[in-house]
């Protein structure tokens, strides 16, 4: 199975500041990775598909990039409803497997 | 606008039976992939599975944990996916998402969930 790994497993911050968030993954998948957002109590909601491909209605402040076995989600200024957790998922092969998710906190 | 709405779950004994069902609209269902993903209480979302379209002969992909004890299926006439849990454990405990495949093979859309209780 291929592993993924993100870093931070957390992370504080303030409206406006810009964050990264890490995946890599334990194999080459190409740009087989995805992002999604989780807020508690709620359905995750799909960011990024593709490695850098943003979903219909995604706001533009969110980016992906990367290739290979490592990769970055990108918030350039962080808006007070994009406090969440974050998930990558890699489907280059299966099983499909997940990160074990970035919880990004209001400093 | 897509929809996904998921059905079925409930408290179930262990060893037991449950049907989950997921009712899709607002796109041609019968074009896409579809996953159901879980997540248990406080962790973080465990792929399912999967079922290709009918050009793929409707061909299933299952995790390690499931594979055996839950079929997935769906009716491109009614426009719905299906997971079948038997053998059910207190592990599968979690919250069951019904999730569209977009065209890249990458999940774009998901449901709200339906919750899956095991116990005794």
């Amino acid at each position: 199975d291929i592993q993924m790994t993100q870093s931070p497993s957390s992370l504080s911050a303030s409206v406006g500041d810009r964050v990264t968030i890490t995946c890599r993954a334990s194999q080459d998948i190409s740009n087989s990775l995805a992002w999604f957002q989780q807020k508690p109590g709620k359905a995750p909601k799909s960011l990024i598909y593709a490695a850098s491909s943003l979903q219909s209605g995604v706001p533009s402040e969110f980016s992906g990039s990367g290739s290979g076995t490592d990769f970055t989600l990108t918030i350039s200024s962080l808006q007070p409803e994009d406090f969440a957790t974050y998930y990558c998922q890699q489907y280059k092969s299966y099983p499909i497997t997940f990160g074990q998710g970035t919880r990004l906190e209001i400093k | 606008e897509v929809q996904l709405v998921e059905s079925g779950g409930g408290l179930v004994q262990p060893g037991g039976s449950l049907r989950l069902s997921c009712a899709a609209s607002g796109f041609t269902f019968s074009d896409h992939y579809m996953d159901w993903v879980r997540q248990a209480p406080g962790k973080g979302p465990e792929w399912v599975g999967r079922i290709r379209k009918k050009a793929n002969s409707y061909t299933t992909e299952y995790a390690a944990s499931v594979k055996g004890r839950f079929t997935i299926s769906r009716d491109d006439s009614k426009n719905s996916l299906y997971l079948q849990m038997n053998g059910l454990k207190t592990e599968d405990t979690a919250i069951y998402y019904c999730v569209r495949v977009g065209p890249t093979y990458g999940p774009d859309y998901w449901g709200q969930g339906t919750l899956v209780t095991v116990s005794s």
